[in-house]
């Protein structure tokens, strides 16, 4: 079965910009969770999509959106970047459901951005 | 929400000894912690998890203790090689959100 996967890997931008990151699940997962990953700051929770729905969000800024697709896909937009935005962004997938082990998330690779 | 609280930050330790990082969870709803290692470079990986209703779990030189009591759960490596050299992260989640602690960053030198 094929992991998750994130595209693209590398993005260079610059402030004002707006960028879309996409998450591509392993099949049958229908949660995609969002996660931004900075030194010192760990992994910190944006938000997570069941079934084309955002059911949980973290404590991010508006600028910071996301949507899911019928097949499961996610992507995540980030309007006017700032310099603060730069950072590994991480996508997860799970079954979604209550309770382990249906609540066992799987990483991507991620997605770097940078912002100059 | 959850709340994870885990220490230490940072853990050196020399080949062949044990290591021990420990975790704290606020939200009693909370029935599943899975422990996640990060190599640098890569994604976080899941290495060891446990749920709510098991006191202790092994895998090889991996072991994961949770007490539901103290909301506290504690991840222990014996003999540690210096592939074990990464950020490790605990987890605790009730639903299908997981909160993460900060990371532990161990150094095992040769």
């Amino acid at each position: 079965k094929a992991g998750v996967t994130q595209t693209p890997r590398y993005l260079i931008k610059t402030r004002g910009q707006q960028v879309t990151l996409s998450c591509s699940p392993i099949s049958g997962h229908r949660s995609v969770s969002w996660y931004q990953q900075t030194p010192g700051q760990g992994l910190q929770f944006l938000f997570e999509y069941f079934s084309e729905t955002q059911r949980n969000k973290g404590n991010f800024p508006g600028r910071f959106s996301g949507r899911q697709f019928s097949n499961s896909r996610s992507e995540m937009n980030v309007s006017t970047l700032e310099l603060g935005d730069s950072a590994l962004y991480l996508c997860a997938s799970s079954l979604g459901l209550a309770g382990p082990p249906y609540n066992e998330q799987f990483f991507g690779p991620g997605t770097r951005l940078t912002v100059l | 929400g959850e709340n994870v609280e885990q220490h230490p930050s940072t853990l050196s330790v020399q080949e062949g000894d044990s290591a021990v990082i420990k975790c704290t969870y606020s939200d009693s709803a909370s029935n599943y912690f899975p422990w996640y290692k990060q190599e640098l470079g890569k994604r976080p990986q899941l290495i060891i998890d446990i749920r709510s209703n098991v006191g202790e779990k092994k895998d090889q030189r991996i072991a994961v203790t949770l007490n539901k009591t103290a909301k506290h759960f504690s991840l222990h490596i014996t003999e540690t090689q210096p592939e074990d050299s990464a950020v490790y992260f605990c987890a605790a989640t009730g639903y299908s959100t997981l909160t993460f602690g900060k990371g532990t960053m161990l150094l095992v030198s040769p």
